[in-house]
């Protein structure tokens, strides 16, 4: 069975560019996860989808960050436009639903530089 | 709002020793707990969950965390550790009110030969 598949791996970009991440899920996970982590930290939740619908996105920057998820299965993370302070690991994760004991699946992360 | 403490950033360890890495959370009326591990340019993958029930769980590769209540800590510990343990090790907690899951900063743990 394959993971959560994230791309690119690695993003350089200069300062107020635009870039964007792809998480395809684990198939059959209806929840999907974009968390942020920065260097010698844990990942910080970013927002939660339960299938299309955004059902927790209280920690997402909305005035540069935003994430869509269309059809239910895989899903973008968008920075418009990126600051230095955005260089970070962007990480997917999903789960077969919210209920708090689901195992959470990690994809390997997106590590972006900003320059 | 939950909270992890992690409180040690790194471990080394010689090989075949063992190790305990500490972890304590807020107090919470319900909480699940869980240890991820994450080794180099790989995603975090579970090791090991507490729910309910015993106090005590283990993960399949030798891992063991207990969960104490009184102390609101929830340690993970192994008895001999091997080179291919080097990893940075998570903890996390998932309360019902808070309905996400809250990581620790993460321990660093180099086994070395």
């Amino acid at each position: 069975e394959a993971g959560v598949v994230q791309s690119p791996r690695y993003k350089i970009i200069e300062k107020k560019q635009p870039v964007a991440f792809w998480c395809n899920p684990i198939s059959g996970h209806n929840t999907l996860y974009w968390y942020l982590q920065n260097l010698g930290q844990g990942p910080e939740l970013l927002i939660r989808y339960e299938n299309e619908e955004a059902v927790d996105d209280s920690q997402l920057p909305k005035d540069r960050f935003s994430a869509e998820r269309l059809k239910g299965v895989d899903s973008t993370l968008k920075i418009q436009p990126a600051e230095l302070g955005d260089s970070a690991v962007y990480l997917c994760a999903s789960s077969l639903g919210q209920v708090g004991y689901n195992e959470q699946f990690f994809g390997p992360g997106t590590r972006l530089t900003v320059l | 709002a939950q909270s992890v403490t992690q409180l040690d950033s790194q471990v080394p360890v010689f090989e075949e020793a063992p190790v305990e890495l500490r972890c304590n959370y807020s107090s919470s009326v319900s909480v699940y707990l869980f240890w991820y591990v994450q080794y180099p340019n790989q995603g975090l993958q579970l090791l090991l969950k507490y729910l309910s029930g015993s106090t005590l769980v283990e993960s399949i590769n030798g891992f063991e965390a207990e969960f104490n209540k009184s102390q609101t800590s929830f340690h993970l510990r192994k008895p001999s550790v091997h080179i291919s343990d080097t990893a940075e090790y998570f903890c996390a907690a998932h309360s019902g009110s808070a309905r996400q899951l809250t990581f620790g900063s993460g321990t660093q743990l180099t086994v070395l030969p």
